[in-house]
Formats: structure tokens, C-alpha cells, sequence
């Protein structure tokens, strides 16, 4: 089964800021590694799919990138609404793994 | 509107048997699979498994795999999650979501783009 690791786990920032979160698979996933936002007492939503595709909808300060084994998903500016826990997910074999986590707190 | 519609939440004691829904509406049910996610208290989310409720073929996360039964009702266009023998440690909110797609010139890629609110479960003697 593919493995797959976020860094940091927590962060603390500042609205404005630039926040880059890292993902990392342990074996290659191509680019089949999506992101989802969730916030506390929600179900998460989907940001990013195929490493660096912005769903319909969201924000263009969200972005992603990465192919075979890292990826990043990036917040250029951080905005009040985005205080929030951020998950990778691999979409190239079952079982389709999460990463831990991230989660995005105020500084 | 697209969605999906959880049953409520559950209080249980170990050892009871417990089924939990999820209704699909507004898109061709029998089209997506649709996922089951679970979220422990203060923990992130795992997998479960998947049914395609097509025609109900199903995979499972071998941490899941004999410890739950994914099932689905077409004709109601409702999945279901079920427990025969409920432990403590399956507190937690369980999530369905729907297995969408998006098209791409290196082919087809697939991500949870429709997610129900949850079903909280608690068991607790």
C-alpha cells in the first residue's frame, strides 16, 4: 500500500503570508494526488486534483504542484478563511491513502 | 443541487450491530462510486473502501477489510456502512463522499468531490 506524508503537521502564520505545505508518497503516484481543505466540524472539500488542477470554484491563491513522489500545495496569501486543516490524498491505487495533515493556525 | 444526505447520528454499547445511509441526489447514482472516509476523534481521515452502486462492486482498505460491509440500494439510490459487532474504538465520524472525475489531456483523474455532513457514532458501554 502507498504511504503517504505531509509536513508540517502544524503551522502557524499570518494573514498574507505565503504557505507551502509538502506531501510525499512513498513510491510513485505520477501526478494522481489531490488536496482537500477541512475545517473544524466540517467535511472536508477538494482544492486541488491531478497534483495541480484547481477544482471549479476555488480561490486561484491556491495552488499545487509535484509529480512522482513530492508535491506541494501552496497558499500565496493567506486569507482568514483558510485557518483550516490540510489533507493530500493519492488517487493512483487503492487503498486510496491520506496523509496526516496540516493544520493552518493563526500566528 | 447535487448531494449527499447522511443519516443521523448513533449512540451504541459494544457488541451492537449498526447500518448508517447515505443518500445520493440531483446525479445519476448508479454512475460514481461512492467512498466511505472515517475521522476518529481529533485524528485525520482514512479510507474505508468503495462501492460502485452500478453494480455494487466494492474494495475495501485492508485496515477496514472484515471489520465493515459496504453495501448499496440502487433503487433508493442509498450506500450504506454496517457494523455487525460495534467496538469502543469505532467512535468516530464516518463521511461518505462521491468518487468524481475530471478529464485532462494525460487522461482521467478521480477525487471525492461531493461529501456528505457526517454521521457521528458513538460507542460507549
Amino acid at each position: 500500500d502507498i504511504q503517504m506524508t505531509q509536513s508540517p503537521s502544524s503551522l502557524s502564520a499570518s494573514v498574507g503570508d505565503r504557505v507551502t505545505i509538502t506531501c510525499r508518497a512513498s513510491q510513485s503516484i505520477s501526478n494522481y494526488l489531490n488536496w482537500y481543505q477541512q475545517k473544524p466540524g466540517k467535511a472536508p472539500k477538494l482544492l486541488i486534483y491531478a497534483a495541480s488542477s484547481l477544482q471549479s470554484g476555488v480561490p486561484s491563491r491556491f495552488s499545487g504542484s509535484g509529480s512522482g513522489t513530492d508535491f506541494t500545495l501552496t497558499i500565496s496569501s493567506l486569507q482568514p478563511v483558510d485557518f483550516a486543516t490540510y489533507y493530500c490524498q493519492q488517487s493512483y491505487s487503492a487503498p486510496l491513502a491520506f496523509g496526516g495533515g496540516t493544520k493552518v493556525e493563526i500566528k | 443541487e447535487v448531494q449527499l444526505v447522511q443519516s443521523g447520528a448513533e449512540v451504541k454499547k459494544p457488541g451492537e450491530s449498526l447500518k448508517i445511509s447515505c443518500k445520493g441526489s440531483g446525479y445519476s447514482f448508479t454512475s460514481y462510486w461512492i467512498a466511505w472516509v472515517r475521522q476518529m476523534p481529533g485524528k485525520g481521515l482514512e479510507w474505508m473502501g468503495i462501492i460502485y452502486p452500478g453494480d455494487s462492486a466494492t474494495r475495501y482498505s485492508p485496515s477496514f477489510q472484515g471489520q465493515v460491509t459496504i453495501s448499496a440500494d440502487k433503487s433508493i439510490s442509498t450506500a450504506y456502512l454496517q457494523w455487525s459487532s460495534l467496538k469502543a474504538s469505532d467512535t468516530a465520524m464516518y463521511y461518505c463522499a462521491r468518487r468524481g472525475f475530471g478529464e485532462l489531456p494525460l487522461g482521467y483523474y478521480y477525487y471525492m468531490d461531493v461529501w456528505g455532513k457526517g454521521t457521528t457514532v458513538t460507542v460507549s458501554s
